[in-house]
């Protein structure tokens, strides 16, 4: 089955510079990696997706890339801010309908 | 729009009770899924509903869970009897059409089971 492993799982960042999140899958089949953000006390909510047949993905400070060849993609969070500062998780489809969850980054933004 | 609504947000019981977990996904989703959040094994996936119908419950850990969906706007999560190893956060999702690969979580609600 899917395996997903995701790095660093602590990352501190001063306000307004940027930060990078890595995962890595095993399963060539999947087509779907979404991110979550997770404040505490929250729910997992949905920041951005990408599919298989696409690269690059940005909606405003956030980017999401994807390179199939090597079964990797990343998060990149761009002018982080304090209120950015959460638990991520990367996710990875299995099949139509699972996902494979990362083990989580706890982002921690520095005022 | 409202989001994903779950009931009750924190559940203290103890040892032995039957516990009942409420789930209203988004309006006009028809997949619904119930995960399960440790700090040890990350979030599982209990069960997923596909237009009211459980289509994999192959997550859900003993015979003594069980989920129900009697409607599109609806369902349920019963633990009986509880154990303190169902402590946990449980979170419920829910995907539209045609779906179901964008996923929307609840708030989730925490149980301890003492």
């Amino acid at each position: 089955g899917e395996n997903v492993e995701q790095h660093p799982s602590t990352l501190s960042v001063q306000e307004g510079d940027s930060a990078v999140i890595k995962c890595t899958y095993s399963d060539s089949a999947s087509n779907y990696f979404p991110w979550y953000k997770q404040e505490l006390g929250k729910g997992p909510q949905l920041i951005i997706d990408i599919r298989s047949n696409v690269g690059e993905k940005k909606d405003q400070r956030i980017a999401v890339t994807l390179n199939k060849t090597a079964k990797h993609f990343s998060l990149h969070i761009t002018e982080t801010q304090p209120e950015d500062s959460a638990v991520y998780f990367c996710a990875a489809s299995e099949g139509t309908y699972k996902y494979i969850f990362g083990t989580g980054t706890r982002l921690k933004v520095l005022a | 729009d409202a989001g994903v609504i779950q009931s009750p947000r924190h559940e203290v019981t103890e040892m032995g009770q039957e516990v009942t977990l409420r789930c209203k996904p988004i309006s006009g989703h028809n997949s619904l899924f119930w995960y399960r959040q440790t700090m040890m094994r990350g979030l599982e996936l209990l069960i997923y509903f596909n237009n009211n119908v459980p289509i994999d419950d192959s997550g859900m850990p003993e015979d003594r869970f069980s989920a129900k969906m009697p409607n599109a706007s609806f369902s349920t999560l019963k633990i009986q009897p509880s154990e303190p190893r169902d402590s946990a956060v449980y979170f419920c999702a829910s995907s539209p059409p045609p779906g179901p690969f964008e996923q929307y979580f609840g708030p989730g609600t925490r149980l301890t089971v003492t």
